[in-house]
């Protein structure tokens, strides 16, 4: 089974920062990586796919990169709707999740 | 609008069976391999379940392996999920979702339905 640590586990930022979440996987996963944003009560909604392309109808501000072990999502300027759980997930082999990051406002 | 829509979660004692259903909306579901992913109180999201597009491939986590059996209904547009001996650890929020693009149960999961709440207790 592939693990998948993300880092930090909690991440306190102010709306207009920059957010930066890791994920590592505990071997290669290629580019066969996704992002998710989940907010209590909701369904979790696909950000970014194969490590770096946007979901239809994803904001700009909402970017990916990494391949092999290694993966970032970047949110350029937080908005208030920003603020959520965020999970990474591979599919190189039978899907595995990370922990989750919960981004909260500072 | 593209849409699942779960339904059949409730609360069940220990040892006991529950089905759930998921209907789909506003896509070809006959053409999309789906899955279960659940969350339990407190935790992160665990893969449940695959199927295939066709229903004639099936997948399982190890942890719900022999307990339970994923099918559908491409006629009715729905996809369901039959658990068997109930454990307290099966607690959690359980989501219908779609794997993206036509490639198979290994792909990023595109629509989500909102969940369907799961309780084993006595």
């Amino acid at each position: 089974e592939v693990v998948l640590t993300q880092s930090p586990a909690t991440l306190s930022l102010s709306p207009g920062e920059r957010a930066t979440l890791s994920c590592r996987a505990s071997q290669s996963v290629s580019s066969s990586l996704a992002w998710y944003q989940h907010k209590p009560g909701q369904a979790p909604r696909l950000l970014i796919y194969d490590a770096s392309n946007r979901a239809t109808g994803i904001p700009a501000r909402f970017s990916g990169s990494g391949s092999g072990t290694d993966f970032t999502l970047t949110i350029s300027s937080l908005e208030p709707g920003d603020f959520a759980v965020y999970y990474c997930q591979q599919h190189s082999t039978w899907p595995t999740f990370g922990q989750g990051t919960r981004l909260e406002i500072k | 609008e593209v849409q699942l829509v779960a339904s059949g979660g409730g609360l069940v004692q220990p040892g006991r069976s529950l089905r759930l259903s998921c209907v789909a909306s506003g896509f070809t579901f006959s053409t999309y391999a789906m899955s279960w992913v659940r969350q339990a109180p407190g935790k992160g999201l665990e893969w449940v379940s695959a199927i295939s597009a066709s229903g004639g491939s099936t997948y399982y986590a190890d942890s719900v392996k022999g307990r339970v059996t994923i099918s559908r209904g491409n006629s009715k547009n729905s996809l369901y999920l039959q658990m068997s001996n109930l454990r307290a650890e099966d607690t959690a929020i359980y989501y219908c979702a779609k794997f993206r693009g036509s490639g198979g149960p290994r792909a990023a999961f595109d629509i989500w339905g909102q969940g369907t709440k799961v309780t084993v207790s006595s």
